[in-house]
């Protein structure tokens, strides 16, 4: 069974980059038909999409993100990374990571999710 | 960008169906896919495709999309459906709705 799993730290200081890590046990990174994606939820919020990376390197970014946002893969690791730069206390969230399907070729549903870890940014 | 606008809020009696709506142009157009998520938990999803289940949940969810409104249906809700529940799509990137908190009275 496919599992992911955050890791990184918990707290952030303003105007610094987040970074977190995503392993992936049970199934390969490399495996084609998926996209391994980061979505997060600001406490009592709701979910936003972050971005998501294909095994080989290609990746989709929200337009509203992309100008901080970078996703790379390790598949020697079987991980997948998330770079957030410059973040705000807006950037306070719990962050998913989670495999997506490819359906005609575009990212579509997303099963599984990791458990989420929560980020806070303060100074 | 594309939006979904789903209600904040529906409450169903127990036993009873209820319906949570997701609103998007033309998106019978799209595929919609529906995730639920419980208060501290990750989302889990529950339809894809407008009406697939996955492996492992219950045949009282079911999907529905057409003209501009796709639809989340739970037939014979029980007290553990209650929980927030959000639409996706892809239009030129991930989409989420703004999520519905389902109440079973």
């Amino acid at each position: 069974q496919l599992q992911l799993q955050e890791s990184g730290p918990g707290l952030v200081k303003p105007s610094e980059t987040l970074s977190l890590t995503c392993t992936v046990s049970g199934g390969s990174i490399s495996s084609s038909g998926y996209n391994w994606g980061w979505v997060r939820q600001p406490p009592g919020k709701g979910l936003e999409w972050i971005g998501n990376i294909y095994y080989s390197g290609s990746t989709f970014y929200n337009p509203s993100l992309k100008s901080r946002v970078t996703i790379s893969v390790d598949t020697s690791k079987n991980q997948f990374s998330l770079k957030l730069s410059s973040v705000t206390a807006a950037d306070t969230a719990v962050y998913y990571c989670a495999r997506l399907m490819l359906y005609q070729l575009l990212p579509n549903w997303i099963d599984p999710w990791g458990q989420g870890t929560l980020v806070t940014v303060s100074s | 960008s594309y939006e979904l606008t789903q209600p904040l809020s529906v409450s169903v009696a127990l036993g009873q169906t209820a319906k949570i709506t997701c609103g998007g142009n033309n998106i019978g157009s799209k595929n919609v896919h529906w995730y639920q998520q419980k208060p501290g938990q990750a989302p889990v999803l529950v339809i894809y495709r407008d009406s697939n289940r996955p492996s492992g949940i219950p045949e009282r969810f079911s999907g529905s999309n057409s003209g501009n409104t796709a639809t989340l249906t739970i037939s014979r809700a029980q007290a553990g459906d209650e929980a927030d529940y959000y639409c996706q799509v892809w239009d030129s990137s991930t989409v989420f709705g703004g999520g519905t908190k389902l109440t079973v009275l």
